[in-house]
């Protein structure tokens, strides 16, 4: 069946402009992760979403992230006022949480800011 | 969740068995094993997971100590596709927590 799948696959845009990634989670999946990997990195945990509600923005970097998700479905990570520091590729994953915990990922949007 | 270590790289020649040792020693009695790879450029892909006996799928085997206290995951027979990053990672199931990436055992299957 189909998998996580995100968009854009690659983002490039200026220092200071706003960007919008979305993820597709796989159908039926409740759980929703949002994760970054910076060049050489390990990743780096954003956001988790349960249904619609987010009890977990532990992770968010700043107040320049925020993240919704509607629908049960897909989410989009927006992030205002774009530094440099946020190029990176950010991770969608998804789980379908009451039988399976095990997470599944997306292949990732490298977003590069200049 | 329990820290994991695991050697930073490893080399396996191709059509050999690639075992990649990972330690837990202070993993809980409700806390999974589990392993996820990432190949270059890629979103990290799932492998196998389990508790505390030994687990094998379609991907691999998975080998629990019992005292649980270290795994390992074998690759029966490395391709030059399985060069990747593989993560060893113990985590509670059904807490909504992420999943807490080290840095991993880099794999290079050599020709």
């Amino acid at each position: 069946g189909a998998g996580v799948s995100q968009s854009p696959s690659n983002k490039v845009t200026e220092k200071g402009k706003d960007v919008e990634l979305r993820c597709d989670p796989i159908s039926g999946h409740t759980a929703l992760y949002w994760y970054r990997q910076s060049l050489g990195q390990g990743l780096e945990f954003l956001i988790y979403f349960q249904g619609n509600s987010a009890p977990d923005k532990s992770g968010l970097p700043s107040d320049r992230f925020s993240a919704e998700r509607t629908g049960g479905s897909v989410s989009t990570l927006t992030i205002q006022r774009t530094q440099q520091e946020d190029s990176a590729v950010y991770l969608c994953a998804s789980s379908l949480y009451r039988r399976t915990d095990t997470q599944y990922f997306g292949p990732g949007t490298r977003l590069t800011v200049l | 969740d329990a820290k994991t270590t695991q050697p930073p790289s490893m080399d396996c020649a191709e059509g050999r068995a690639a075992n990649l040792p990972c330690n837990h020693s202070t993993i809980s009695g409700n806390e999974y094993v589990y392993w996820y790879r990432q190949i270059h450029s890629q979103g990290p892909q799932y492998i196998i997971h389990g508790l505390k006996n030994n687990e094998t799928n379609e991907m691999a085997s998975l080998i629990i100590t019992e005292d649980r206290k270290s795994s390992t995951l074998i690759l029966p027979h490395a391709t030059l596709r399985d060069t990747a990053v593989y993560y060893c990672i113990v985590r509670v199931e059904y807490t909504g927590n992420q999943f807490y990436f080290g840095t991993g055992t880099s794999l290079t299957v050599i020709p």
